[in-house]
């Protein structure tokens, strides 16, 4: 039963501190996207990649978000220095793109990381 | 900017009562528009992608139709299984953007 996993599922941390969440994606998807969804904002695309590399990462607040790629069956977003307002539960998301097609079609979530900054 | 507007918010329905949630979005050049379930502590789970106006897809008691503006999730004689938050997504056709643009979903609760 291929799934995508996260970990942490559950993360409480005090406001400065570096926050690493990791997600493995389904075996042989070559997608790998990182969503927030908090209930003002719902669901919103933080990055995504394609074959590793990053594609977009713009709705991601780059002084003190990343998220890389180290190898195919691990991606991973950091948050240094966290604050309150990263509250939120993060979602990893993968999907293939088959050779010749631009875009991708069904995205498969995980479970999700809550995260709590105090 | 992509916009993707549920109706309504939340949604009381009787076990075997029919209805039809809304999604209105705005997107320049739009490749595809998704629906998707969540139920609580748990990630989006796939339902239906629909590409073009006039398209149609079942799943059981779901079908989702599309027009050039916006898109029904009709529910026919739902169960109370069937409660969930409902989630639409639209993807535009700009180069290399798959990132889906949300809606903020309808939460449907179906009683005995």
């Amino acid at each position: 039963d291929a799934r995508v996993t996260q970990t942490p599922r559950d993360k409480v941390t005090e406001m400065g501190q570096e926050v690493t969440m990791r997600c493995q994606p389904i075996l042989g998807h070559n997608t790998v996207f990182w969503y927030r969804q908090t209930m003002m904002q719902g669901l919103e695309l933080l990055a995504y990649f394609r074959n590793r590399a990053p594609l977009d990462d713009s709705g991601m607040p780059k002084d003190r978000f990343s998220a890389e790629m180290p190898d195919a069956t691990l991606a991973t977003l950091k948050i240094q220095p966290s604050e309150p307002r990263d509250s939120a539960v993060y979602f990893c998301a993968s999907g293939l793109v088959p050779d010749g097609v631009a875009l991708s079609d069904e995205q498969f979530f995980g479970p999700g990381t809550r995260l709590t900054v105090l | 900017e992509d916009q993707v507007t549920q109706s309504p918010e939340a949604l009381r329905l009787q076990e075997g009562e029919s209805s039809s949630l809304n999604c209105s979005y705005t997107v320049s050049g739009l490749r595809g528009l998704f629906w998707y379930r969540q139920d609580p502590g748990k990630g989006p789970e796939f339902l239906f992608t629909l590409y073009s106006a006039g398209e149609e897809k079942e799943k059981e008691r779901l079908k989702a139709t599309l027009t050039k503006k916006e898109s029904f999730l009709h529910i026919t004689a739902p169960k109370p299984e069937d409660s969930a938050t409902y989630l639409c997504a639209v993807q535009a056709e700009r180069g290399g953007a798959d990132g889906l643009t949300f809606g903020k979903g309808t939460h449907l609760i179906i009683q005995p």
